[in-house]
């Protein structure tokens, strides 16, 4: 079985700009979260999805959103770059239909630089 | 806000040395996950512990969960280079969606 797949594995971009990030979850996982991983700030969620709606979200600002398609395939866009957000992107799919310790299964992540 | 405490931050060993490393919970866990992260990867589970006193062996790693459910232990025997990595113990926050929450991690070098 395929894991957890994200695309690209690395970007640079420059401040200001845009960027979106792309996450296939393992074949009949509905669940899809996604993380940001500094080394000051340690791995933060994001926000998660199901069936594609937003059912959770972290405290992020307004300029990082996300959607979910029919398919569990997920995006996350950050608007507006600043350096901070230069991270690890995680993104992690389960099975879960309700909250709890369902496994998470992350993928390798996408590197985000901003210059 | 849940914080997880991890020590220490950064732990470098021989080969065949053995190590504990701890999590400690600013309330009680609803569940404990470890993972472990390598370089240019994502986390991958180790265990998962629910049970207040609950001792889980996974090969060479014991993992013990406090009996108040707010602190946690991974000890290793036996290191080994391949246990190389960044540890990290997160909390599945009950019933949050899709929510993990993280200890900053101790990342372990084991020099063969």
């Amino acid at each position: 079985k395929a894991g957890v797949t994200q695309t690209p594995r690395y970007l640079i971009k420059t401040r200001g700009q845009q960027v979106t990030l792309s996450c296939s979850p393992i074949s009949g996982h509905r669940s899809v979260s996604w993380y940001q991983q500094t080394p000051g700030q340690g791995l933060q969620f994001l926000f998660e999805y199901f069936s594609e709606t937003q059912r959770n979200k972290g405290n992020f600002p307004g300029r990082f959103s996300g959607r979910q398609f029919s398919n569990s395939r997920s995006e996350m866009n950050v608007s507006t770059l600043e350096l901070g957000d230069s991270a690890l992107y995680l993104c992690a799919s389960s099975w879960t239909t309700s909250g709890g310790a369902e496994t998470q299964y992350f993928g390798p992540g996408t590197r985000l630089l901003v210059l | 806000t849940q914080l997880l405490e991890q020590s220490p931050q950064f732990l470098s060993i021989q080969e065949g040395e053995n190590l504990t490393v701890y999590c400690n919970s600013s309330s009680v866990f609803s569940s404990l996950q470890w993972y472990r992260q390598e370089p240019g990867e994502g986390p991958v589970l180790l265990v998962t512990v629910v049970t207040g006193g609950e001792v889980k062996k996974l090969k060479r790693l014991t993992f013990q969960f406090g009996d108040a459910r707010k602190d946690s232990s991974l000890h290793i025997t036996a290191a080994q280079p391949g246990d190389t990595g960044l540890y990290l113990c997160a909390d599945s926050g009950g019933t949050s969606y899709g929510k993990l929450t993280f200890g900053q991690g101790t990342i372990l070098t084991v020099h063969p």
